[in-house]
Parts: C-alpha cells; sequence; structure tokens
C-alpha cells in the first residue's frame, strides 16, 4: 500500500517550455487536490476533484490545468511555465469533504 | 474569506520541555480547524482535527490543541517534546478540504 506518490520528484524546466506532474493513490479516495508551497507561506490549493472526470479550481489555479480520467490518478499540467511556477507541489487525496486528507511527498519544480 | 496567522515563524525548546504553538483565525462561522506537521523533504501530516463538540481535542504523537471561539485560537500544545518532534508545523482553517487555508507555518527546533 503505497500511499500516495508524485513523479517525478525534482524537475528544472525553462521558461515556456510544459510538463505533466503525475499523482497517483491506491487507497481509492474519492477526493484528490494539488497544492503549491512557497516559502514562507502556506500551501495553496490549486485544483482539485471530487470524483473521476471532475475538477474545479481552488485558490490560485492559474496557469495550471488539471485532469482526473482514472480515480486513482490526478495530473497536474504546466502549459508554459513561468518563473512564478517555481515551488514545491504538493498532491492529497482523501475519501471527501473534511475527512482526513493524505499526502504526498512533493515534486520540487524550478522554472529558469 | 477565511485566513490563519501563526506568529511564530520560528521557535526553538529543549528537549523534555513543554511546548506550545500558536495559531488564530478568522472564520464567519464555526471552522474547522487542522494541524499538520511536515518532516523535512516530506508531505503534511495531520497532527489533529477540530469539528465540533469538546473543545480540547487529543491527536498523535501526544500533541492536543485547544479551540476557544472567543480568541479565535487555536493552539498546539505537547508536555514533553522529544527531538524527533523537530519539523514545521501548519495550522489549517475551512469550511471543508475544497477550501482550507494554511497558515505560513512554524518551524520547531529542538535542543538536546
Amino acid at each position: 500500500n503505497a500511499g500516495v506518490t508524485q513523479t517525478p520528484k525534482f524537475r528544472v524546466l525553462k521558461t515556456g517550455q510544459s510538463m505533466t506532474l503525475l499523482c497517483a493513490q491506491d487507497m481509492n479516495h474519492e477526493y484528490m487536490y494539488w497544492y503549491r508551497q512557497d516559502p514562507g507561506m502556506g500551501l495553496r490549493l490549486i485544483h482539485y476533484s471530487v470524483g473521476e472526470g471532475t475538477t474545479a479550481k481552488g485558490e490560485v489555479p492559474d496557469g495550471y490545468n488539471v485532469s482526473r480520467l482514472k480515480k486513482q490518478n490526478f495530473l497536474l499540467g504546466l502549459e508554459s511555465a513561468a518563473p512564478s511556477q517555481t515551488s514545491v507541489y504538493f498532491c492529497a487525496s482523501n475519501r471527501g469533504g473534511s475527512e482526513t486528507q493524505y499526502f504526498g511527498p512533493g515534486t520540487r519544480l524550478l522554472v529558469l | 474569506a477565511q485566513s490563519v496567522t501563526q506568529p511564530d515563524i520560528h521557535i526553538t525548546v529543549s528537549e523534555g520541555a513543554s511546548l506550545e504553538l500558536r495559531c488564530n483565525y478568522s472564520y464567519g462561522a464555526t471552522p474547522y480547524l487542522f494541524w499538520y506537521v511536515q518532516s523535512p523533504g516530506q508531505g503534511l501530516q495531520l497532527l489533529l482535527k477540530y469539528f465540533s463538540g469538546d473543545t480540547l481535542v487529543q491527536g498523535i504523537k501526544g500533541f492536543e490543541a485547544e479551540f476557544k471561539r472567543s480568541q479565535s485560537s487555536f493552539n498546539l500544545r505537547k508536555p514533553s517534546v522529544h527531538w524527533s518532534d523537530a519539523a514545521e508545523y501548519f495550522c489549517a482553517v475551512g469550511p471543508d478540504n475544497n477550501d482550507m487555508r494554511f497558515g505560513a507555518g512554524t518551524r520547531l527546533t529542538v535542543k538536546p
């Protein structure tokens, strides 16, 4: 039982490049979330999904897109990376509502 | 909109000493309150949460927190700190996980 896993662990991009971050969970959770964490700030919600085939915007969605084609996977895409998107990205999942969230180990992204 | 303030960016305590981490929130209704811990290079782990009922909440690893509505606070406490408690601690508030706001975090250093 791996819990929540994230791929890759670290990535360097040049401005304008695109990439996709993968989050996978094996707990059969309905809800999945993408956060970013920046120095001196708490986590901020980018997008979330309440079930397969659904997505919704969080607090800071601009510049990101997401997809939830399979229940166990939640993809975060950057179409044209900007230095402001340099951050640590965390994925989380839970059974829903106010249930406990389980977090992945994070993906560190550097945009030059 | 809800918000969270963690007044202390960094706290140092000696091993075996007591600990209190402060959290103040702003929220228009009865809040859901959470404390998370993040060890270096790891994702967040839930320590405890408050939804309703008893205002003194027990969590994992010997932590507890007290909800004080009159002071808009949800401070985290531990009677005797262990070296393994060194980490970053985040307070969060929200109606549910889809609209949660995190504080900026308090980094805890434990002296031998």
